[in-house]
């Protein structure tokens, strides 16, 4: 089966510091990944599409310079939250599809990392 | 514009009743509509999808969901609740393949003893 792996899955830093998420593709090549946020008790929300060697498409609303995304590779795509704030903390959830299970497939979700600027 | 709609905030039924965690959708084209589980501080698990064919999907854990393309619906159902299935249920769609997944605000399960 597919795995997609994130990490870290919780992370603490001051206000004003940078983080950054990793999310792997384990066992496909991920041409593309997309990245959620998820307020607590809320659904996901869309933020960006992770396009490998290009530029990610970010969804309305969603600070690009904010929040930078980079998919360097076929198996690795990065978030950074750049210049956090308190109002940032959120759950954050990347996801990929597996192409040789077809497009239709499902979407594989990472296991989340949990991000508290304080 | 895509979109779902999860009705319900919280579905609580018995253990070994069924259950029903409802869900509408709204596609300009053909939906491509799957189930997801998320347990605590997890990411999501994928339980079933609806592409073409038959409209009773079966999925894992013992769920279904039905299509029901003039009520624009795909709700899930367990013929018996396990303690074991409370968690958050979210439905998601999608009108092309290989695009994302647009979410439902999601529905909290809960099956008690």
């Amino acid at each position: 089966g597919a795995v997609v792996s994130q990490h870290p899955s919780r992370v603490i830093c001051k206000s004003g510091t940078s983080v950054k998420i990793e999310c792997r593709s384990l066992d496909f090549q991920a041409t593309t990944m997309f990245w959620y946020r998820q307020f607590p008790k809320q659904s996901l929300m869309l933020m960006a599409t992770s396009n490998e060697g290009s530029k990610a498409t970010y969804e309305q609303g969603v600070e690009k310079d904010k929040f930078l995304i980079n998919h360097a590779s076929l198996t690795l795509s990065t978030l950074t939250v750049t210049s956090a704030h308190p109002e940032d903390s959120s759950f954050y959830i990347c996801s990929a599809q597996n192409p040789g299970q077809g497009t239709n497939s499902p979407l594989h979700f990472g296991n989340g990392t949990r991000l508290t600027v304080t | 514009a895509q979109s779902v709609a999860q009705p319900e905030d919280q579905v609580n039924v018995a253990e070994g009743n069924p259950l029903t965690v409802k869900c509408t959708y709204s596609v300009s084209g053909n939906p491509y509509l799957f189930w997801y589980v998320q347990y605590p501080n997890r990411g999501l698990q994928f339980l079933l999808k609806y592409i073409t064919g038959d409209n009773l999907v079966k999925g894992s854990y013992g769920f279904e969901a039905e299509f029901n393309k003039s009520q624009t619906s795909f709700h899930l159902k367990k013929p018996s609740a396990l303690v074991s299935d409370s968690a958050l249920y979210f439905c998601a769609v999608r009108d092309q393949a290989g695009t994302a997944l647009i979410f439902g605000k999601g529905t909290t399960l809960s099956v008690s003893s």
